[in-house]
């Protein structure tokens, strides 16, 4: 099946400084997909990124999808403490409509007031 | 905002017993999941369902495992034999056709064997 690698394991800022978390591919990927799971929580979907090069933002948040398609980053800007949790990386098993994902083993962000 | 449904919240069994884990999907999508999540681990995919059968399995779902749609809301895991290290958060999720918006996860039965 698939693998992805996401980096740092473990991210502590101070509340109002920046947060990036990377994902990479040894493969060429049809999409990648970033979710955020709350402490005591479940996986939310946050955004799924298709093209090459593709980058989308909502609102502090930045997703960037690598030219050739085997990396993405996520950025947070000015952390706040609604910021805090784990966010996973995914990608598609296949590419199929009923898709399985393997999740990559997510960046817990730390915010210290 | 449609959510997806899970019952029970937490599940403590012997091992060696059956357990039936319960998911009501939101009602117009297609797709259906099971994911678990040993504590402080990843999330890992179990199986996926459409068209009232197995799409994709992992190697976790072995002959242990079974998932039925019994009728058109429920969608169930079931665990035969329950060993200690079925211990995790099982998560159903659900996606529509247009897989751009994302799956919906619920939130989770914490199983506990014993």
């Amino acid at each position: 099946g698939q693998q992805v690698m996401q980096i740092p394991q473990y991210q502590h800022v101070q509340e109002g400084e920046d947060f990036t978390t990377y994902c990479n591919s040894s493969t060429t990927l049809s999409n990648i997909q970033w979710y955020k799971q709350r402490p005591g929580g479940h996986p939310v979907f946050l955004i799924q990124l298709v093209k090459s090069g593709e980058v989308k933002k909502q609102k502090r948040l930045t997703f960037q999808f690598g030219e050739a398609k085997k990396n993405s980053s996520l950025h947070i800007t000015a952390t706040q403490t609604t910021d805090v949790g784990t966010y996973f990386c995914t990608v598609p098993d296949s590419g199929g409509g009923a898709d399985g994902l393997t999740f990559g083993k997510g960046t817990h962000l730390i915010i210290q007031p | 905002e449609p959510e997806v449904t899970q019952t029970p919240s937490h599940q403590v069994t012997q091992m060696g017993q059956e357990v039936i884990l319960r998911c009501v999907p939101i009602s117009n999508h297609l797709y259906f999941y099971w994911y678990r999540q040993i504590l402080g681990q990843k999330v890992e995919f179990l199986v996926s369902f459409y068209n009232n059968e197995i799409s994709e399995k992992s190697e976790i779902f072995d002959d242990q495992f079974s998932v039925e749609r019994p009728d058109g809301s429920n969608f169930t895991l079931k665990i035969r034999s329950t060993k200690l290290e079925d211990s995790a958060m099982y998560f159903c999720a659900s996606s529509g056709r247009q897989v751009f918006y994302g799956y919906t996860f619920g939130s989770g039965t914490r199983l506990t064997v014993v």
